[in-house]
């Protein structure tokens, strides 16, 4: 079953504005990443959160994780139309299984 | 190699056909992950080995579904009777060492259509 939950699941902006997607889980993790998917194809690592970490950057991209609330956010700045394609977010948990949870994903169209 | 290779890219089978579906990970990988995923869907977890034990295939839907990895590197999976339903795009993944902390590296997956 999917543990991640992202919210919205789609969203259509300009180019150059920010997109925000959130995501929520249920069990407690070691960490949890972020990954990005273009139509066809594969998925590709964007950015990995452990679970003693707030808030984390890399380029435009910057995701938090509160524990507490069991739910991450992934931030794209200044995005462009490469930019567009599906986001997910996965979690690996806390108790040696080493698998990643995906959620369903948000689909980002970026409008040139 | 220089990412993670998935064989063939698209496979149709006739309803009750065998297919088999070829993983070549990052050559050094230990961890090797199947995943299915489908259509609008995130990827659900298939199976997971380290070299070649298989350590977790609690995902696999039906023993239909075989996964080995027999000398460590490439593995199969491999579907018999295909029914409808197995129609998706399944995943290959591998990581470095067995640590949680590792991010995955993703084939470009095989999208197999059951007819």
């Amino acid at each position: 079953s999917q543990q991640g939950e992202e919210d919205p699941q789609a969203l259509s902006i300009q180019e150059g504005e920010n997109a925000t997607m959130n995501c929520s889980y249920k069990t407690s993790i070691n960490n949890l990443q972020w990954y990005r998917q273009n139509s066809g194809r594969g998925l590709v690592h964007l950015i990995l959160i452990r679970s003693n970490e707030r808030e984390k950057h890399s380029g435009r991209l910057r995701v938090t994780l509160d524990t507490s609330k069991k739910s991450s956010s992934l931030l794209i700045t200044a995005s462009r139309a490469a930019d567009t394609a599906s986001y997910f977010c996965a979690t690996v948990n806390l108790y040696g299984n080493n698998r990643l949870a995906f959620g369903k994903g948000n689909q980002v169209v970026v409008i040139p | 190699g220089a990412g993670v290779s998935q064989s063939p890219r698209y496979k149709v089978a006739k309803r009750g056909q065998d297919v088999a579906l070829r993983c070549d990970p990052i050559s050094g990988h230990v961890s090797l992950f199947w995943y299915q995923q489908a259509l609008g869907q995130g990827p659900e977890f298939l199976t997971y080995f380290q070299n070649e034990a298989q350590l977790d295939k609690s995902g696999l839907p039906s023993d239909r579904f075989f996964a080995e990895r027999p000398e460590g590197s490439v593995s199969t999976l491999k579907i018999q009777r295909t029914q409808q339903e197995d129609s998706a795009v399944y995943l290959c993944a591998s990581s470095t060492l067995q640590g949680a902390g590792k991010k995955a590296f993703f084939g470009q997956g095989t999208r197999l259509t059951v007819v």
